[in-house]
């Protein structure tokens, strides 16, 4: 069965940077994007990017361009999403989802499988 | 201030029909699929409906979907006091190249 299994919570001081990871299982793990999107405390769901899993190629949301980095090892099947330069607002939980296969983004823009959501708290 | 308007809140009865909808623009679900998702409290959201009006395997057809034009709508019939959850809906904007949800839409069952 799919599973993505995300990193445990972190706390991170302002100005400090986290990664997040997600792990895949159960699919061929080249074959899918994975996306991630963020949910501040009683908020809504943000799309933060999308990350090939193939080749690493990587769309990013305009409002986190320069402070986010996603990469890919596929040898253990595991995504990362980088964040820096932290700031109070940045405390949300982070979720990774799989995308559904397609040749264009707003094709692929639909998520069946999600991970379990990893909280980061950005606080002094 | 999400892309994607959806109302804050709506509530019925247990056995009762809901709609929730979803206003967007031509850049996004004009040119678009729309899909929704369910987040119960305290969990990772789940699809509900995409491609505007298909449900993946495993969800009652209690749930529906519709678009028209730059609005979509998800409907609940025979509602259950576990469907009380947020709702949100999303889609592809091809003028930002960027993903978009709705604010998200709380729905009580009374």
């Amino acid at each position: 069965q799919v599973q993505l299994v995300q990193s445990g919570a972190e706390v991170k001081e302002p100005g400090a940077s986290v990664r997040v990871s997600c792990k895949a299982s159960g699919y061929t793990f080249t074959s899918y994007y994975i996306d991630w999107v963020r949910q501040a405390p009683g908020q809504g769901l943000e799309w933060m990017g999308t990350i090939n899993s193939s080749g690493g190629s990587t769309t990013y949301a305009q409002k986190f361009q320069g402070r986010v980095t996603m990469t890919r090892d596929m040898s253990t099947s595991t995504v990362y999403m980088e964040l820096s330069s932290l700031r109070p607002d940045d405390t949300a939980v982070y979720y990774c989802a799989r995308a559904r296969p397609g040749a264009w983004a707003r094709v692929r823009f639909v998520f069946e499988y999600w991970g379990q959501g990893t909280l980061v708290t950005a606080s002094s | 201030q999400s892309v994607l308007t959806q109302p804050p809140s709506v509530s019925a009865a247990p056995g009762q029909k809901v709609t929730i909808s979803c206003s967007g623009s031509s850049s996004n679900i004009g040119n678009n699929y729309v899909s929704w998702y369910q987040q119960l409290p305290g969990t990772a959201p789940k699809l509900l409906i995409y491609d505007n009006d298909k449900r993946p395997s495993g969800i009652p057809d209690r749930f529906s979907g519709s678009k028209s034009a730059t609005s979509a709508t998800l409907g609940i019939t025979g509602l259950q006091t576990g469907d009380e959850a947020d709702y949100y809906c999303g889609t592809w904007d091809g003028s930002l190249s960027a993903g978009v949800f709705g604010g998200g839409t709380k729905l009580t069952v009374l």
